[in-house]
């Protein structure tokens, strides 16, 4: 079974500022993606950032990276430089065997000006 | 093709009406998905297709639930004789099947109200 947690159901940062969602897994599987998505009020999700179980580098997307620590299956996402625009729940997922998705319960983020 | 459609957006219907909804994927994607979305919880697994076949179905998707992939293109998903607990946001996910790391694209939802 695969589960995925996010223990922060929300949070806030002001704008410019940095912030970590948090996010842990468990999984039996050797190999699998782990990714984060956002999804902005009354819009669908969209993905911010991916990364491969097997790559040692931590994933980055101009001012989105991740702090992928695989022994500990902990997979937080940064944001740097905060913009009202990231304001969303964001959630984690893990796809372990190239079927589906499962994701964790999210965590509201507001952007405060 | 601006990305993954559903139609309605929302619906509201008695309990113990049917109700069905559609989803149009990325024209070239094979997988479809179907998860159900409520209140402060992430996305739950329904179901998934490649081209027209249904590959795996969650064992949250009961008998009342029937989803098919005609063509293998637009998806749609069936509720018989709706209760209140199907009061959910059902969304709509396409991808491509090559590679674990293909995301998911997905559309903006179905709000299904059950009064």
């Amino acid at each position: 079974a695969q589960t995925v947690t996010q223990s922060q159901p929300e949070m806030s940062v002001q704008e410019a500022e940095t912030v970590t969602l948090s996010c842990t897994y468990d999984t039996s599987e050797n190999n699998y993606y782990l990714f984060w998505y956002k999804q902005p009020p009354s819009r669908q999700m969209i993905l911010v950032i991916r990364q491969e179980a097997y790559k040692q580098q931590n994933a980055t997307e101009n001012r989105f990276s991740v702090n992928f620590q695989k022994a500990a299956k902990s997979f937080s996402l940064k944001i740097s430089d905060s913009q009202l625009g990231d304001t969303a729940m964001y959630f984690c997922a893990i796809r372990p065997t190239g079927n589906q998705f499962y994701f964790g319960t999210g965590t509201s983020l507001t952007v405060i000006p | 093709d601006t990305g993954v459609s559903q139609n309605p957006r929302h619906k509201i219907t008695k309990r113990g009406q049917n109700v069905t909804f559609r989803c149009d994927p990325i024209s070239e994607h094979n997988r479809l998905y179907w998860y159900r979305q409520t209140l402060g919880q992430g996305p739950e697994f329904l179901t998934y297709f490649q081209n027209e076949a249904q590959l795996e179905k969650s064992r949250l998707l009961s008998d009342r639930f029937s989803a098919e992939r005609p063509k293998g293109s637009f998806s749609t998903l069936e509720i018989q004789r709706t209760e209140q607990g199907d009061s959910a946001m059902y969304l709509c996910a396409s991808s491509l099947a090559q590679g674990w790391g293909t995301e998911a694209f997905f559309g903006q939802g179905t709000r299904l109200t059950v009064v």
